[in-house]
């Protein structure tokens, strides 16, 4: 089975400065994988999706980008971080064909000062 | 897209006793399920799932049924453990199109087992 792993586990960061959050997914290959952020730990919204390198969708308009740079590597950017990017941010992963579930990673909690 | 709505927000019960948690969705279409536990400061984690071909589906202490009917699914857990306080969360097919196997969350219900 696959292990998904995120760092930094937490990360405080002044209004205005980047971000890079990164995602790899070890034991598999093409997954689809995700990031969600998570709100005061309730409601997990998807922010962005990929199925394959170089492939990026957006769900909601916001001051993040993403990158798949690799086929196990999924990074979560800001250039200018906003006080409401605060939160909880997951990825996650989902490998196979059918009906398969997502695979959550460790997550980073991210607060901006 | 799907609309997923789970209720309750929180459920506090005693240990021992049985709980429940439901979810309606809108999209008929919706053929997978999956239910979700995370605990504080943690990821969620996979607890059960049920596909559509099927009514229910348990494992030990827990349990999944589905009314494709009526467009609602349920959690059951029975002879509930204070480890079993956590955030609960069911989960859908995001409709439309092809979903890439996207997801849509409930917004999640807050259990609490007193000992």
């Amino acid at each position: 089975s696959q292990t998904i792993h995120q760092w930094p586990a937490t990360l405080v960061q002044p209004v205005g400065s980047p971000l890079s959050l990164e995602c790899t997914v070890e034991g598999t290959s093409n997954p689809n994988l995700y990031w969600y952020r998570q709100a005061a730990g309730r409601g997990l919204q998807l922010l962005f999706y990929s199925v394959g390198i170089g492939q990026i969708s957006s769900e909601v308009p916001q001051n993040l980008s993403a990158s798949r740079p690799q086929d196990r590597q999924f990074i979560l950017s800001s250039k200018k971080l906003l006080l409401s990017d605060s939160g909880f941010y997951l990825c996650a992963c989902l490998t196979g064909e059918g009906l398969q579930p997502q695979h959550f990673g460790d997550g980073t909690r991210l607060s901006i000062l | 897209g799907e609309n997923v709505e789970q209720h309750p927000s929180t459920l506090s019960v005693q240990e021992g006793d049985s709980a429940v948690i439901k979810c309606t969705y809108s999209d008929s279409a919706s053929n997978y399920f999956p239910w979700y536990k995370q605990e504080l400061g943690k990821r969620p984690q996979l607890i059960i799932d049920i596909r559509s071909n099927v009514g229910e589906k348990k494992d030990q202490r827990i349990a999944v049924t589905l009314n494709k009917t009526a467009k609602h699914f349920s959690l059951h857990i029975t002879e509930t453990q204070p480890e079993d306080s956590a955030v609960y969360f069911c989960a859908a097919p995001t409709a439309g199109g092809t979903s890439y196997g996207k997801l849509t969350f409930g917004q999640g219900t807050i259990l609490t087992v007193h000992p």
